[in-house]
């Protein structure tokens, strides 16, 4: 079955802090993967995607087959990263979109 | 606002009731998605639809159902609600099929 994990719930961080939200899936062939943030009073954008390999806001997150994960790091934790993320799969088969249930990540001053 | 545009914002009804949430996807995009996000499920991905077409269905249950118009908007009605239906319903809009996915602000369903 597809699916999503994101253990942590929440995860807080001191600014400066590395940070790395953890995402991990389950899927049969090859997965196209997204992180998505919402910040406070904002909507649902997405972050990044795995096959732009982008570095957004400092971010970046390598997919791992072999560990079928998809964390998503960032060296130095700033205050505006305060905010919900939530990884997503899409399947490449059917086209479904399978969010996991997200991780507030909370940057301490 | 050239963005995704839901209506009603918010919506209260009672049990039994068939309610319709709107999606008007950014101009231009011709795909368009449906997700409910409730506290104890977070975000699940109901349906999406591309050019007025069914593309992909999700875990939507049979008492719901959606349509994309040949404007491009899409409805998603709610019908026989129950109180379990209570969530935040997002909608979201791309370009082409796997491109990223613009989101609307949502509509907030309470049920009674």
């Amino acid at each position: 079955a597809q699916r999503v994990t994101q253990p942590e719930k929440l995860l807080s961080v001191f600014k400066g802090a590395p940070v790395e939200l953890k995402c991990n899936y389950s899927y049969s062939g090859s997965p196209e993967l997204f992180w998505y943030v919402q910040y406070s009073r904002q909507r649902l954008q997405l972050l990044l995607r795995h096959i732009s390999r982008e570095s957004i806001k400092g971010f970046t997150a390598d997919l791992n087959k072999g560990e079928t994960s998809f964390h998503l790091k960032k060296p130095f934790a700033q205050e505006e990263d305060s905010a919900m993320y939530y990884c997503a799969l899409k399947s490449g088969r059917d086209d479904k979109i399978i969010f996991g249930k997200g991780t507030r990540l909370h940057i301490l001053p | 606002d050239s963005g995704v545009t839901q209506t009603p914002k918010h919506l209260i009804t009672a049990t039994g009731q068939r309610v319709t949430l709107r999606c008007s996807p950014r101009s231009g995009d011709l795909s368009v998605y449906w997700y409910q996000q409730s506290l104890d499920q977070g975000l699940q991905f109901l349906i999406q639809y591309y050019n007025g077409e069914e593309r992909a269905k999700g875990n939507i249950l049979e008492r719901f159902s959606a349509q994309q118009f040949p404007d491009l908007h899409s409805e998603l009605n709610l019908s026989s609600l129950e109180l379990g239906d209570s969530a935040l319903y997002f909608c979201a809009s791309s370009v082409r099929l796997a491109d990223e996915q613009f989101f609307g602000p949502g509509t907030r369903l309470t049920v009674l």
